[in-house]
């Protein structure tokens, strides 16, 4: 069974540029959820989308935004880039029943220089 | 609202200590717990967990106990390795709050040869 596989692995923007983030969930999963992970900082939600809806959304400025597709692949938009938006990002997916638990990406980095 | 709370961080052990990373939660409903370990430069993997009151789950030699009348899920293990050097999340996830999970600030692990 393939895992949740996120592109790009890196991913270098200049402050002000728009970056995009891609995510595709394992087979079967329709929840997709984002989280950033900042250098030294835990998990910071961002957004979860389920069958095609954003469901709900973390503190954090509409500047970030995202969708999820028919096939249930998620992207993540990030406008304005800031310095601060340099993070790792990732994506998880899971089951219909939580008691899986989520299965997660590998991220992708993003640094904004 | 649900929350994890768990032990601070860094935490250094010499190889073949025993290791105890502490978790305690608070949720309204009745939450599936999880451990999650984040090796150097990778995603977060599900390590463990346990579904209801008294459960335990284990794995890779770590184990963790649902404990509801302490509202804990202490992450232990009797003999720590060097290539157990991560990151380690807690985690709950409950149908009270959408299925979406909550997770604690993460604890550093260094095991030293």
């Amino acid at each position: 069974e393939a895992g949740v596989t996120q592109s790009p692995t890196h991913l270098i923007k200049t402050r002000g540029q728009q970056a995009t983030l891609r995510c595709s969930p394992i087979s079967g999963h329709t929840s997709v959820y984002w989280y950033q992970q900042a250098l030294g900082l835990g998990l910071q939600f961002l957004l979860w989308y389920d069958e095609g809806e954003e469901r709900n959304r973390g503190n954090f400025p509409p500047r970030f935004s995202g969708r999820q597709f028919p096939n249930y692949s998620s992207e993540l938009n990030v406008n304005a880039l800031e310095l601060e938006d340099s993070a790792l990002y990732l994506c998880a997916s899971r089951w219909a029943t939580l008691n899986y638990g989520y299965t997660f990406g590998s991220g992708t980095r993003l640094t904004v220089v | 609202g649900d929350s994890v709370t768990q032990m601070e961080g860094p935490v250094t052990l010499s190889e073949e200590a025993f290791l105890t990373i502490n978790c305690t939660y608070t949720a309204t409903g009745y939450p599936s717990l999880f451990w999650y370990v984040q090796y150097p430069g990778e995603g977060l993997q599900l390590l463990l967990k346990a579904t209801k009151a008294d459960d335990k789950g284990s794995n890779k030699g770590f184990e963790a106990t649902y404990r509801k009348e302490t509202t804990s899920f202490h992450l232990e293990k009797g003999s720590v390795q060097v290539s157990d050097s991560a990151v380690y999340f807690c985690a709950l996830g409950t149908v009270n709050t959408g299925n979406q999970f909550y997770f604690g600030t993460g604890t550093s692990l260094t095991v030293i040869p």
